[in-house]
């Protein structure tokens, strides 16, 4: 049983670029989580999705980011011109639960994005 | 706003000893929380969580105790080995919040011979 999957595993772009970061959930998972860590601090929620909707942006920047889960295929985080704040570790998380109640979230090993 | 505090960055314990680890929380919303181990270019791994509703969860060598009235949770793992070294995360989900988890800084256990 294959865990949570993440491509590219690193990813470099220059600056005004964009970033597509994908992911595929667990088999049996139909909820994906986005988190995003900067260097030396602890993950920090984006975003929650289930497949074909946005249930919790909450955490997404306002500008240049967005998320999709599509119906086929994996989920999708898009960073649209990015700047060297934009550098940070990317992590997906899959769960079978989601909004039917608490449990663990299973982590993909993450895309490091480096903006130069 | 930090939600959820580790405030030890680091802690170092001999193989064999117990390694307790510590977490606090603000948010009285939280009902379950949660411990990760994360390794060096490696997605967080989950280890033990504990609902709101009890104070101790046990699983083999990894301990969690829940202290509500403190905010406080804490991780013992007994005894500790050369290969439980890694940054360990608190998280936290709130009721309501479908399960987004909301971490600490981290805390990186040395585990030393």
């Amino acid at each position: 049983n294959a865990g949570v999957m993440q491509n590219p595993r690193h990813l470099v772009r220059r600056r005004g670029q964009e970033a597509r970061l994908r992911c595929s959930p667990m088999k049996g998972h139909s909820h994906v989580y986005w988190y995003r860590q900067l260097p030396e601090e602890g993950l920090k929620f984006m975003v929650y999705l289930q497949k074909e909707n946005i249930i919790d942006e909450s955490g997404m920047p306002k500008e240049r980011f967005s998320a999709e889960f599509p119906k086929e295929g994996p989920s999708i985080l898009r960073i649209q011109q990015v700047v060297r704040g934009d550098s940070a570790a990317y992590f997906c998380a899959s769960s079978p639960l989601g909004l039917a109640g608490a449990g663990e979230q299973y982590f993909g090993p993450g895309t490091r994005l480096t903006v130069t | 706003d930090q939600q959820v505090k580790q405030n030890s960055p680091s802690l170092s314990v001999q193989e064999g000893r117990i390694s307790i680890l510590n977490c606090d929380y603000t948010n009285s919303m939280f009902d379950y929380f949660l411990w990760y181990k994360k390794y060096p270019a490696e997605g967080p791994t989950f280890l033990i969580s504990i609902s709101s509703i009890k104070d101790k969860n046990e699983d083999g060598r990894f301990t969690v105790f829940l202290n509500k009235s403190a905010k406080h949770l804490s991780l013992h793992i007994v005894p500790s080995q050369p290969g439980d070294s890694a940054v360990y995360f608190c998280a936290a989900s709130a009721v309501g919040t479908a399960s987004k988890l909301t971490f600490g800084t981290g805390t990186r256990l040395q585990v030393t011979l």
